[in-house]
């Protein structure tokens, strides 16, 4: 199986960065990093991917290690909308974790 | 763009029912979709991969004969949940896929209750 490793739960303030970690340590050479995200009753929506080098894109940045066995999610300035369940994924098949709930607060 | 509906959203059923879900790509052609099923509090687990005009490949411990997805056309496919009982109550999620597995466009999902 493609395991990732996440922490359940983040908080943050709005408008300050968020930095959403995960492990992937049995990833290998060919394998996407992939980041979804989830609201309450919503089918996942797609936030960024990524293979060797830091991707940014509308929503968000993806750091990911040198070695690739880990990567991070940045949000640069969190809304209340940003909210959510955040899914590390990698492998052609994917594979969900437990994901971390970020909170948002006002 | 990559907009993917499903229907219904929600829909109840007796138990011993059968129940149709549809999954549809609406302005891109999906040569690969993924049927998952959510239950409550849980992480979304990977029932199936489709492909147009080919059988599904289940996952382990999905049983086929109950769980019937037909991927029609490149921007249709169905899963019908066969003689529906209450442990099948849960979250259903379709996504799609144009090409690599790089990004996934996925349904809003359709909340099944078997009574």
């Amino acid at each position: 199986d493609a395991k990732t490793t996440q922490p359940n739960s983040m908080e943050s303030n709005e408008e300050e960065p968020v930095h959403l970690p995960c492990n992937h340590s049995t990833i290998s050479g060919t394998d996407y990093i992939h980041w979804y995200r989830q609201l309450p009753s919503q089918g996942p929506e797609y936030v960024i991917h990524g293979l060797t080098s830091n991707v940014n894109n509308r929503m968000a940045s993806l750091a990911i290690a040198e070695d690739r066995k880990s990567s991070t999610l940045i949000l640069h300035r969190a809304t209340l909308r940003d909210a959510a369940v955040y899914y590390c994924l990698y492998t052609d098949k994917l594979i969900f974790g437990t994901g971390t709930r970020l909170q948002v607060f006002p | 763009g990559a907009v993917v509906s499903q229907h219904p959203s929600w829909v109840i059923c007796k138990s011993g029912t059968s129940v149709k879900i549809e999954c549809r790509s609406l302005d891109f052609q999906a040569t690969t979709m993924f049927w998952y099923r959510q239950f409550p509090k849980q992480s979304l687990m990977l029932m199936a991969t489709s492909n147009e005009g080919s059988k599904a490949t289940y996952e382990q411990g999905v049983e086929k004969d109950k769980f019937l997805i037909n991927h029609a056309s490149l921007t249709l496919s169905t899963l019908t949940v066969t003689s529906a009982h209450p442990e099948d109550s849960s979250f259903y999620i379709c996504s799609a896929i144009t090409g690599g597995y790089y990004e996934q466009y996925f349904g809003p999902g359709t909340r099944l209750t078997v009574t």
